[in-house]
């Protein structure tokens, strides 16, 4: 079964661009996580799409926002990007079967530099 | 708000020493909590998942324990082994689905 995949890798933008992310979670799970980690903050909790709708939002700006697709697929968009962004994006799926949490399993991230 | 943290933040062992990672929360209602490695620059590999009923669970030279009325959980790694360097995680899961990480342990185990 393949795993959790997430493009772009690398990612190198400039102050005020926007960017944004994909993840594809592993076949049948419905339910797909984001964070960022960061050296100083560690791993924070973005938010959750479950059923194309957000379920659950970290302490985010809104200039962080996602969205979920049919197939379970999920983008993550962050806009006018500052500095304090760069970090290492992850995101995790899991099965998520009547409100019953399963365990999650993470992609390899994307890293994104902001200059 | 729930925090969680890891001591020691980083540990170095001879190969072949049998050590324990603690992880402490400070919310005892947890959902579950999850035990991950991650590897430099890599994502996180999940190693055990202790669901809140559960005291421990067990896979190869890995078991994982879980006291929730005390806010702790250790990671006991047995006969440890070079390729067992890495950063352990622990993450508690929250009733909707709020996931809380640790600080880490960064393990060095040296040859």
């Amino acid at each position: 079964k393949a795993g959790v995949t997430q493009t772009p890798r690398y990612l190198i933008k400039t102050r005020g661009q926007q960017v944004t992310l994909s993840c594809s979670p592993i076949s049948g799970h419905r339910s797909v996580s984001w964070y960022q980690q960061t050296p100083g903050q560690g791993l924070q909790f973005l938010f959750e799409y479950f059923s194309e709708t957000q379920r659950n939002k970290g302490n985010f700006p809104g200039r962080f926002s996602g969205r979920q697709f049919s197939n379970s697929r999920s983008e993550m968009n962050v806009s006018t990007l500052e500095l304090g962004d760069s970090a290492l994006y992850l995101c995790a799926s899991s099965l998520r079967e009547s409100g019953h949490y399963n365990e999650q399993f993470f992609g390899p991230g994307t890293r994104l530099t902001v200059l | 708000k729930q925090e969680v943290t890891q001591i020691p933040a980083a540990l170095s062992v001879p190969e072949g020493e049998n050590l324990v990672l603690n992880c402490s929360f400070t919310d005892s209602a947890i959902y579950n909590l999850q035990w991950f490695r991650q590897d430099p620059g890599k994502g996180l590999t999940s190693l055990l998942l202790i669901q809140s009923s559960q005291r421990e669970q067990t896979s190869g030279r890995l078991n994982a324990s879980l006291d929730k009325s005390s806010g702790r959980s250790t990671l006991y790694i047995a006969a440890s082994q070079p390729g067992d360097s890495a950063t352990y995680l622990c993450a508690v899961r929250m009733a909707g689905n709020q996931f809380y990480f640790g600080t880490g342990t960064s393990l060095t185990v040296i040859p």
